[in-house]
């Protein structure tokens, strides 16, 4: 049981480069989530997928995109990567974000840098 | 809407001193909270959760949290810090849409 994995753990890209950061997980959870953390500003949500078929924008969603390719796969595209998107992106998952104190699993996070 | 603030962004005490992080909430309806904790090069683990059962919750590693409607607090403790508590720890609180709105972090040192 690997939980959340997320590939790949460390990327450079050059300004105006797309990308996409891959993350899947095995328990059967119904909700997934992108995060980027930044220093000082905890972790911020860019979109999540409550179920499969179904994605909705975060608090900072613009210049991502998002595709939930099944259930237990959630990906994040960056179509043309600029430096404010140097960060640290963390997927998570849950079995349902809409019920009770649902408890959300982290992947071990993908270290981007733009330069 | 919900909110979250973490009172100090480091913290610092000596081995087997007690640990006190800070967490005070923002909320309109009951809430759900959560401590988390990352520790270096790796992703967010659950250390405890808050859900209307208990007021007082142990978590993992010795750690527990009070929850003080009064005071909108849910300050995280653990009676004597080790080495291995050296970490970021981010409170969390669940919006009504059921998305987490974290803290901005506290980075705790724990020195010899």
């Amino acid at each position: 049981n690997a939980g959340v994995t997320q590939t790949p753990k460390f990327q450079v890209l050059k300004t105006g480069q797309s990308m996409t950061l891959q993350c899947a997980q095995d328990m059967n959870h119904n909700s997934m989530y992108w995060y980027r953390q930044d220093p000082g500003m905890g972790l911020r949500l860019i979109y999540y997928s409550a179920s499969e078929g179904t994605t909705d924008k975060g608090e900072v969603p613009n210049g991502y995109n998002v595709s939930r390719l099944n259930k237990r796969e959630f990906s994040l595209r960056l179509e043309s990567a600029a430096p404010s998107q140097t960060s640290v992106y963390f997927c998570a998952s849950s079995v349902s974000g809409t019920r009770g104190p649902d408890t959300q699993y982290f992947g071990p996070g993908t270290r981007l840098t733009v330069l | 809407a919900q909110s979250v603030t973490q009172l100090g962004s480091h913290v610092s005490v000596s081995e087997g001193a007690l640990v006190l992080l800070r967490c005070n909430y923002s909320s309109s309806v009951p809430p759900y909270l959560f401590w988390y904790v990352q520790y270096p090069n790796q992703g967010l683990q659950l250390l405890l959760k808050y859900t209307s059962a208990a007021t007082l919750v142990k978590g993992i590693n010795g750690f527990e949290a009070e929850f003080k409607k009064s005071e909108t607090s849910f300050h995280l403790t653990k009676p004597s810090a080790h080495m291995s508590d050296a970490a970021e720890y981010f409170c969390a609180v669940r919006s009504n849409t059921g998305k987490l709105i974290f803290g901005q972090g506290t980075t705790l040192q724990v020195k010899p």
